[in-house]
This record gives structure tokens, sequence and C-alpha cells, in this order.
């Protein structure tokens, strides 16, 4: 079974430090993606990757950066965290060899900026 | 701009009584409509659809597609309490470097009470 593992479950931090989400899975797959979720607003793809050392942005990237510098560890960055920020965020990998193979997630990283 | 809409938002039943719950797109370059099932913790996968009118089952729940109208069902029939979750659908895009890259709909909360 895949599993994808996000360090923190919950997470407060404060407005204007670094925040550090951390996301490891153990199938090898290719495919590593960051979303996050609101109210209203259900799941928004903030950034993702095909491969090491590889990113794309997604849909709402500002605020946030991303690095994968090995293939089962894909790490967001909130350079600064601001209010707006607060959020559920879920990982997800996928196989890219496997055409459309469905995202599997991890559990969230409830991160609250103070 | 692609876009995933689901209804209704939010459902009410009793155990026993069947629902259906509803997903439109209008994408550019569609390659495949998802359902997940979200309770606490991570969506977890139900069914992958990529061809109108072929019904795809698993138990109580089952979900078709129709591509020339550009939506989706989700049936499940006699509900549970178990069943009470937020049901997830999400459209993959066909383009070549997009892997498995998903746009999420809001989501339908269902509450199945005793």
């Amino acid at each position: 079974d895949v599993k994808v593992t996000q360090s923190s479950r919950y997470l407060v931090k404060r407005t204007g430090e670094k925040v550090f989400l951390e996301c490891v899975q153990d199938m090898d797959h290719e495919n590593m993606f960051w979303y996050r979720q609101d109210p209203g607003l259900g799941l928004r793809l903030i950034y993702f990757s095909y491969d090491v050392k590889m990113k794309e942005k997604g849909d709402i990237p500002e605020g946030y950066s991303v690095s994968r510098e090995k293939k089962e560890r894909f790490s967001l960055i909130l350079e600064s965290a601001s209010t707006n920020q607060t959020s559920m965020y879920l990982c997800a990998s996928s196989s890219f060899w496997q055409g459309n193979s469905p995202l599997h997630f991890g559990n969230g990283t409830r991160l609250t900026v103070t | 701009e692609d876009k995933v809409v689901q209804s209704p938002l939010s459902l009410v039943v009793h155990e026993g009584d069947t629902v259906t719950l509803n997903c439109s797109y209008e994408v550019t370059n569609f390659r495949s409509l998802l359902w997940y099932k979200q309770e606490k913790k991570a969506p977890t996968f139900l069914f992958m659809l990529t061809s109108s009118g072929i019904e795809k089952k698993s138990g109580r729940l089952s979900s078709i597609l129709d591509k020339k109208e550009l939506f989706s069902i989700l049936n499940i029939t006699a509900t549970q309490t178990g069943d009470s979750a937020v049901y997830l659908c999400a459209v993959g895009l066909g383009e070549e470097t997009s892997g498995s890259r998903l746009t999420f709909g809001e989501g339908t909360q269902l509450t199945v009470n005793p």
C-alpha cells in the first residue's frame, strides 16, 4: 500500500516565520503535489513536481516555494508566513508511468499562522 | 479557466436512503474524472472514469460519466452512518507534461443520520 507521510499533523507558527512542511512517499512515485484545502474553496494546487529538482507552479503558488532534492521527499516552504496561509495542507503522490493513476494523499498538516 | 462544480454542497439523509451526488466540469483537454471520499484525514480514492456510459461499481457505490454533457454522478444506495464524509470530484487534465494533475471541486458534505 502506498504511504504518503506528512511530518506534522498540526503546526502553529507566527506571522513572518519561515515554515517547512515535509512530505515523504514510499512508492518510488515520480509525481508529487502540494494542495491546500479551505472551506468553500476545495483543494487548490500550489506546486507540483515530476522529477527530482523539477518543479512547476500550480494555481496558487504565490507566497510558497518547494524543494525536491530526493525522489521520495517534497517540501513546501512558506518564506514568510502570513495569516491568510492558515489552512489544511495536503501532499500527494502518483506514478507518472501509469497514465491515469490516482493521487495518493497524506493525512494533511493543519497550519495555523497567528 | 478550468472549473469543476459539485452539487449539492451539503446533504443530510437518514440511514437507508439513496443519494446522488453531482459533478459537472468545464476543462480543456479532459483526461479522466475521479471521485474521492474524505473523512477526517486523507482523501481516499473511490473511482476513476475515462469513458462515457460505463458504470463503475464498488459495493453500494457506483458512478458514471457523461462526456457529452460534461458531468458525472456518484450514487450511494442504502446509506450507512459510515458513509458520512466529504465526497470530492476531480478532473485529470490531459496535457503531456501534466502527469496526473487534478483540478478539484468544492466537495459535497454528506451526513447520514441513524
